[in-house]
């Protein structure tokens, strides 16, 4: 079964920091990983969408990577705001089915 | 651009009630599907359709009902309301059921007594 799990659950950072976001997922077989933010009370706003033929994806001060050897991903978050104050969750897309499995996401709080 | 529309946002129901949750996309997209969000449980697949006609069970699809009659169209319907229901639903979409980026709905949140 597919599973996807990210650390750490949760984080606090103070304001202008650089921080590293995980997702790990136990099936190398998968074709896309996308990272979501998640305001509270709110939906899913899409952040960056990396392809398996891709190794990352950058806009702006987001870089996510993807590496189906190892099954990581990681979400680069340069300079942090108290803006980016959010839950950021990974979704992995696997090649021999058509569901998108949803990690847990991590709760990020910055510290003005 | 609207992207994925649902209604209502908020709604309260008695057990035993029925109710359908609409989700509506404008961008042409094949692959609907519908999500349910918990604490501690995270993001629940339910429902999904590879395209209209077709609509396939996820983890959770007890209790629930969909139908694919139109590409835009993704109904959620409830058969009867169980307290086990109150949660917030989020429908989202993509271009095929391989290709593209999810979209979500800003989601709708039911409680039920």
């Amino acid at each position: 079964k597919q599973e996807v799990t990210q650390i750490p659950a949760a984080l606090s950072v103070p304001e202008g920091e650089n921080l590293v976001l995980n997702c790990s997922f136990t099936d190398s077989a998968i074709y896309n990983l996308q990272w979501f933010r998640q305001d509270p009370g709110k939906g899913l706003t899409s952040l960056l969408l990396i392809q398996s033929s891709q190794r990352e994806q950058t806009s702006g001060r987001l870089n996510a990577s993807l590496d189906k050897s190892s099954g990581r991903s990681t979400l680069y978050i340069a300079a942090s705001q108290p803006g980016d104050s959010a839950t950021y969750l990974c979704a992995a897309m696997k090649t021999s089915y058509d569901k998108v499995i949803f990690g847990p996401g991590t709760s990020l709080s910055v510290i003005p | 651009n609207a992207g994925v529309t649902q209604t209502p946002k908020f709604q309260v129901l008695k057990t035993g009630q029925s109710m359908t949750l609409q989700c509506a996309q404008d961008m042409n997209h094949e692959y609907m599907s519908w999500y349910r969000q918990d604490p501690g449980m995270g993001l629940r697949l339910i429902h999904y359709s590879v395209g209209a006609g077709i609509t396939d069970q996820g983890e959770v699809p007890n209790g629930y009902n969909v139908s694919r009659s139109t590409t835009e169209d993704f109904p959620l319907r409830l058969l009867s309301a169980a307290p086990s229901q109150t949660s917030v639903y989020f429908c989202a979409s993509r271009k095929t059921a391989r290709t593209g980026e999810l979209f979500f709905g800003e989601g709708s949140r039911l409680t039920v007594l």
